[in-house]
């Protein structure tokens, strides 16, 4: 089954404490994407990677950091979580190649529900 | 960043009502595409917009690409309970080798019995 995973799906943790949320796709796609989502904000995105080793930043990087070593593996970090950190976070993939397929065939995960205290 | 100004925020109707919503931005976008969510996951495509002036309908729903590039607009008819959820709009430009995608705010829609 096509499919984007994201571990964990719940997270409480504390101020300053270093955490990794993973995403992963089995589609071999080449686009991933972290967005966190806000009440009345939408989603905005964090970074994304267009392919392995490449990858730049969205509209609100600050405070996270990605790594793009696998094609299917696109972790975000959080080195120092901040409580303004606390939202729902979404990881997306889609084929990176021209033409319509590109983003908008994006494949969403579950979400990552974290709050940070 | 950009952001998309998505109207209503939340809509309450009855079951078998029909639904508008739009989204309108001040920047040109290439494609606007209309997505909805379910409570508990993530956003799921609904429908595709490439060209100004298009109309695009996908069972129940239709979307237009405004003629401007500046705006969009989702219908839902005969709405039914399973459309309660959030539906955002997002719109792409293309940079190059990039490409970006913008979120509209969202629109709660509750379909009552």
């Amino acid at each position: 089954e096509a499919q984007v995973t994201q571990n964990p799906r719940y997270l409480i943790t504390v101020t300053g404490k270093k955490l990794t949320v993973t995403c992963s796709q089995n589609m071999n796609h080449e686009y991933m994407s972290w967005y966190r989502q806000d009440p009345g904000l939408g989603l905005r995105q964090i970074y994304y990677s267009m392919n392995v080793e490449v990858t730049d930043k969205g509209d609100v990087p600050e405070g996270y950091k990605v790594s793009r070593k696998e094609k299917r593996n696109f972790p975000l970090i959080l080195e120092s979580p901040s409580p303004n950190q606390t939202s729902l976070y979404f990881c997306a993939s889609s084929f990176g190649g021209g033409g319509p397929d590109r983003q908008e065939t994006q494949y969403f995960g579950p979400g990552t529900r974290l709050l940070v205290l | 960043g950009q952001q998309l100004n998505q109207s209503p925020q939340s809509m309450f109707i009855q079951e078998g009502e029909d639904v508008s919503m739009n989204c309108t931005s001040s920047s040109i976008f290439n494609t606007w595409l209309w997505y909805k969510q379910d409570p508990g996951e993530g956003p799921v495509l609904l429908i595709a917009l490439y060209k100004a002036g298009e109309l695009t309908s996908n069972g129940r729903l239709t979307a237009q690409f405004g003629i401007t590039r500046k705006d969009s607009f989702l219908n839902i008819s005969a709405s039914i309970p399973s459309d309660v959820g959030i539906y955002f709009c997002a719109g792409q430009v293309e940079t190059g080798t990039a490409s970006k995608l913008t979120f509209g705010t969202g629109t709660r829609l509750q379909v009552t019995l």
